[in-house]
């Protein structure tokens, strides 16, 4: 069992509001990542952290932000949120190498926004 | 360019009969292969891996065979169970960067009827 943690789950907001999903591991791990997934579609990847105070952008473009200020800690940031951004968000975080190859995921945050 | 295609899109057996999954890849230079299975609303979780070397892996009633020379993949399920009815994603990593990529199919999105 994955010791990693997404939340909100589900949430509905309105178009401009700021949101930010949590995603918390305490597993000790230093790649912590964010993936979008469309229903139906493969997982983008849109940002992702070596470790404390490193954070790239991904794959795919995301107006979101994210910041790593703590190990465990990976949270997502949408300023003004829009109905494109509507999606699933997806957390995960990965052991060093040597330490097993598996990547492990939250439960996703689902994002609606009308 | 590096992809991944999975075959059949959708699939739909009767409980208990076996069945088998694709996974085509272009990605190189590779550095594994995983199958991962993921529940309606939910994150993946991770079946199996596989690196150059191996060409089968087990998980229980989960066979994954990897091909690296024609770079094709299956995921042989075992007496389907209902609990099997989940998308189940193929994801190849290369090898070419620190951050290891990972390259990740649509997934096969499997019902089974009871």
């Amino acid at each position: 069992e994955a010791d990693i943690y997404q939340t909100p789950r589900y949430l509905v907001i309105g178009t401009g509001k700021k949101i930010t999903l949590e995603c918390s591991q305490t597993m000790g791990h230093d790649k912590m990542y964010w993936y979008q997934q469309d229903p139906g579609m493969e997982l983008h990847l849109i940002h992702y952290s070596y470790g404390v105070n490193s954070t790239e952008k991904g794959d795919l473009s995301s107006e979101s932000t994210v910041s790593r200020i703590r190990t465990e800690h990976f949270p997502l940031t949408l300023e003004s949120a829009r109905p494109s951004h509507t999606s699933q968000y997806l957390c995960a975080s990965s052991p060093p190498p040597g330490a097993g190859n598996t990547i492990y995921f939250g439960e996703g945050s689902w994002l609606t926004v009308v | 360019k590096n992809q991944v295609e999975q075959s059949p899109q959708s699939l739909i057996i009767l409980e208990g009969k076996n069945c088998t999954l694709q996974c085509n890849y272009t990605v190189s230079p590779f550095s594994n292969l995983r199958w991962y299975k993921q529940d309606t609303g939910r994150g993946p979780v991770s079946l199996t891996i596989m690196t150059f070397s191996e060409n089968t892996k087990s998980n229980g009633r989960y066979t994954a065979t990897l091909d690296a020379d024609t770079k094709q993949s299956s995921l042989h399920i075992t007496a389907s169970q209902l609990s099997d009815s989940a998308s189940y994603i193929c994801v190849v990593s290369d090898r070419g960067s620190t951050l290891g990529r990972l390259y990740f199919g649509r997934g096969t999105q499997l019902t089974v009827w009871p």
